[in-house]
C-alpha cells in the first residue's frame, strides 16, 4: 500500500526567509501524482503545488517550488519570502496514476509557524 | 459557483444516534469524496464515487455508508454513532483525473463532528 510520511510535525521560520518541508512516500508504481495542500486555521484545504511522476521538471508556483527526487521518493516543497499568510498546516499527497479514481493519500501534515 | 458546500457546520451527537452530513457541488463533478481528519493528523478517505450510482470504499469506511443518487450530491451516513467518529469532515470533489493538469479536488470547508 502507499505510504506518505512528514516527518516534521512543527517548523517555524522568520517572515521573509526560506522554509523546506519534507515528504517522503512509498509506491511501486511509475505513474502517480504528487501535492501539497495547506490548511490555514479556517480549516479550508487550499491547493498549493501538483507535480506529475513523468515530469522531470520540478514544479513551481511563485514563491511556492517543489524539489521532486523520483528514485528517492522524496517530495519537499519550497516557500521562499515567507509571509504571515503561509502559517497554516501543510499536507503532502499522493494520487495514483494508473487507478483513474483521483483518490489521494495523505502524509500527516507539519505546522508551520511564520514569525513578525 | 458556489463550490462544494456541507452541512452543518458542527454537530455534537450522543453515543448511539445517527445522522447524515450533507455535500453538494455545483461544478458538475463526476468524482466525489469523503474524508475524515482527527486531531493533528492527516486526512483519511471513507468512501469514494466516480459517477452517480457509483459508490466504493475508502481506507476507513466501518461505520459510514454513502449514496450517490445525483451528480451533485453525496451524503455520508452515520448509523450508531461512537466516540471514535469524533472528527473533522471534508467532501471533495474533482473533474474525471485524466492528467494532474485537471485533476484538482476541490474541498468543502468540513463539518466538525464530537460525538459524546
Amino acid at each position: 500500500a502507499q505510504t506518505v510520511t512528514q516527518s516534521q510535525p512543527e517548523m517555524s521560520v522568520q517572515e521573509a526567509e526560506t522554509v523546506t518541508l519534507s515528504c517522503t512516500y512509498d509506491t511501486s508504481e511509475n505513474n502517480y501524482y504528487l501535492f501539497w495542500y495547506k490548511q490555514p486555521p479556517s480549516r479550508q484545504m487550499i491547493l498549493v503545488i501538483r507535480q506529475e511522476a513523468y515530469k522531470q521538471q520540478n514544479a513551481t508556483e511563485n514563491r511556492f517550488s517543489v524539489n521532486f527526487q523520483k528514485a528517492a521518493k522524496s517530495f519537499s516543497l519550497k516557500i521562499s519570502d515567507s509571509q504571515l499568510g503561509d502559517t497554516a498546516m501543510y499536507f503532502c499527497a499522493f494520487s495514483h496514476g494508473s487507478s483513474n479514481t483521483g483518490k489521494l493519500i495523505f502524509g500527516q501534515g507539519t505546522t508551520l509557524q511564520v514569525k513578525p | 459557483n458556489a463550490g462544494v458546500t456541507q452541512t452543518p457546520k458542527f454537530r455534537i451527537l450522543k453515543i448511539g444516534q445517527s445522522m447524515t452530513l450533507q455535500c453538494t457541488q455545483d461544478m458538475n463533478h463526476n468524482y466525489m469524496y469523503w474524508y475524515r481528519q482527527d486531531p493533528g493528523m492527516g486526512l483519511k478517505l471513507i468512501y469514494y464515487s466516480v459517477g452517480a450510482g457509483i459508490t466504493d470504499k475508502g481506507e476507513v469506511p466501518n461505520g459510514y455508508n454513502v449514496s450517490r443518487s445525483t451528480t451533485e450530491d453525496f451524503p455520508l451516513r452515520l448509523e450508531l454513532a461512537a466516540p471514535s467518529q469524533t472528527s473533522v469532515y471534508f467532501c471533495a470533489s474533482s473533474s474525471p483525473p485524466v492528467s494532474a493538469s485537471t485533476d484538482t479536488q476541490y474541498f468543502g470547508p468540513g463539518t466538525r463532528l464530537t460525538v459524546l
